[in-house]
């Protein structure tokens, strides 16, 4: 069975650039997840997915980030404009079911000079 | 946001001696999960506690979830360097999922 992929798997940009991350979660899963982790700090869950429904978004800011699940498979992660405090890695997760084991991607590393 | 506190930080052990993580909850969780994370790579599931006072085991780990459903504990025995990671405890209250802040475990051979 083909995991999770994302891309890109690194990314340079300057602040006040935009960027976007792919993400194609297994397939047969319902449930997307897309997390930040910070350095050092456990994932930060952005934005949940349940099919192309949004379950949870309370902790994506709004002002710059969006993210989209159009036919209910793969989605896309967007920040404009990007500032210094967005470095991280970017994991995009999957699972069957909602509350069900998830399976992660190999992150993208992002790093906003 | 949720607070998701996992104690301690930082483990050092040598090789054969045991570790345990602890992860403390303020609220009732639905379940929770256990992930382990290699340096430089991805989260992996370990398992997933759902009733009051579970008990599971995988070869030398051992998990539990409290009896009020507010703090689960991971504990290897006899630790290998294959062991070294960072191991995050994950709760899910309803519709929100938290991760943990983390144990990062050092095995010294």
């Amino acid at each position: 069975e083909a995991g999770v992929a994302q891309s890109p798997r690194y990314k340079i940009i300057e602040k006040r650039q935009s960027v976007a991350f792919w993400c194609n979660p297994i397939s047969g899963h319902a449930t997307l997840y897309w997390y930040q982790q910070i350095l050092g700090q456990g994932p930060k869950l952005l934005i949940q997915f349940q099919n192309n429904g949004v379950v949870d978004d309370s902790q994506l800011p709004k002002d710059r980030f969006s993210a989209e699940r159009l036919k209910g498979v793969d989605s896309t992660l967007k920040i404009q404009p990007a500032k210094l405090e967005d470095s991280a890695v970017y994991l995009c997760a999957s699972s069957q079911t909602e509350g069900a084991e998830q399976y992660f991607g190999p992150g993208t590393r992002l790093t906003v000079t | 946001g949720q607070q998701v506190m996992q104690i301690p930080q930082y483990q050092h052990v040598q090789e054969g001696e045991d570790f345990t993580t602890y992860c403390n909850s303020s609220t009732t969780l639905s379940n929770i999960q256990w992930y382990k994370q290699r340096p430089g790579g991805h989260p992996v599931f370990l398992i997933q506690l759902v009733k009051s006072g579970e008990v599971k085991k995988q070869k030398r780990l051992t998990f539990q979830f409290g009896e009020a459903k507010k703090n689960s504990s991971l504990h290897i025995t006899a630790t290998q360097t294959t062991d070294v990671g960072t191991y995050f405890c994950a709760q899910n209250t309803g519709n929100q999922f938290y991760f943990g802040t983390g144990t990062s475990l050092t095995v010294i051979p």
